[in-house]
């Protein structure tokens, strides 16, 4: 099977800009979890969807955003971007929301300039 | 409340030692412990878990002691070798769910 697949890999973009990260999650995988990654705060928690609907959110600020799609891909958002916000953002996905193994994909590098 | 706290930060340890990795929590409600590993450029890697109805869970060389009443748990890595130098963080979570608490990780580097 192939793992999680996050796209890009690479980003750049500039502060007050907005970005949309992609995730496909292991096939018959229908949760997916996001994760921010950073030297300074660690690994993060940012919000976890299960069948299209968001069951958990992190402390994170609203300008951070995600969606499921029906097929169990998910994409993230973030808009008005700050420096603050460079970091690798992990995408993770399991069979169901509990009492089922984690797996991550590799992260989108996103660097706010 | 929510945190776990992992040390040491860094760890370096001969070929063939034990290396151990402590991490300790306040949130009792915590039900699930898992550890992932994470290599440069690639993300974390589920290791290992256990639940607190257990002491002890061992798969191959990685083995996780658990303390409830001391809130604490550990990994010890056998027979370590040079492929093993890696990130390692611990995690919890309630419920089993996917909303894992991570520590601050511990960079162990495995010495020739």
């Amino acid at each position: 099977k192939a793992g999680v697949t996050q796209t890009p890999r690479y980003l750049i973009k500039t502060r007050g800009q907005q970005v949309t990260l992609s995730c496909s999650p292991i096939s018959g995988h229908r949760s997916v979890s996001w994760y921010q990654q950073t030297p300074g705060q660690g690994l993060q928690f940012l919000f976890e969807y299960f069948s299209e609907t968001q069951r958990n959110k992190g402390n994170f600020p609203g300008r951070f955003s995600g969606r499921q799609f029906s097929n169990s891909r998910s994409e993230m958002n973030v808009s008005t971007l700050e420096l603050g916000d460079s970091a690798l953002y992990l995408c993770a996905s399991s069979e169901k929301p509990f009492n089922s193994p984690l797996h991550f994909g590799n992260g989108t590098r996103l660097t706010v300039t | 409340q929510q945190q776990v706290k992992q040390s040491p930060q860094s760890l370096i340890v001969q070929k063939g030692g034990i290396s151990i990795i402590n991490c300790a929590y306040e949130n009792t409600a915590f039900d699930y412990f898992p550890w992932y590993q994470q290599f440069p450029g690639k993300g974390p890697a589920l290791l290992i878990a256990i639940r607190p109805d257990v002491s002890e869970k061992k798969e191959g060389r990685f083995t996780i002691s658990f303390n409830k009443s001391a809130k604490q748990f550990s990994l010890h890595i056998m027979d370590s070798q040079p492929g093993d130098s890696a990130t390692y963080f611990c995690a919890a979570s309630t419920g089993g769910g996917n909303k894992l608490t991570f520590g601050t990780g511990t960079q162990l580097k495995v010495e020739l």
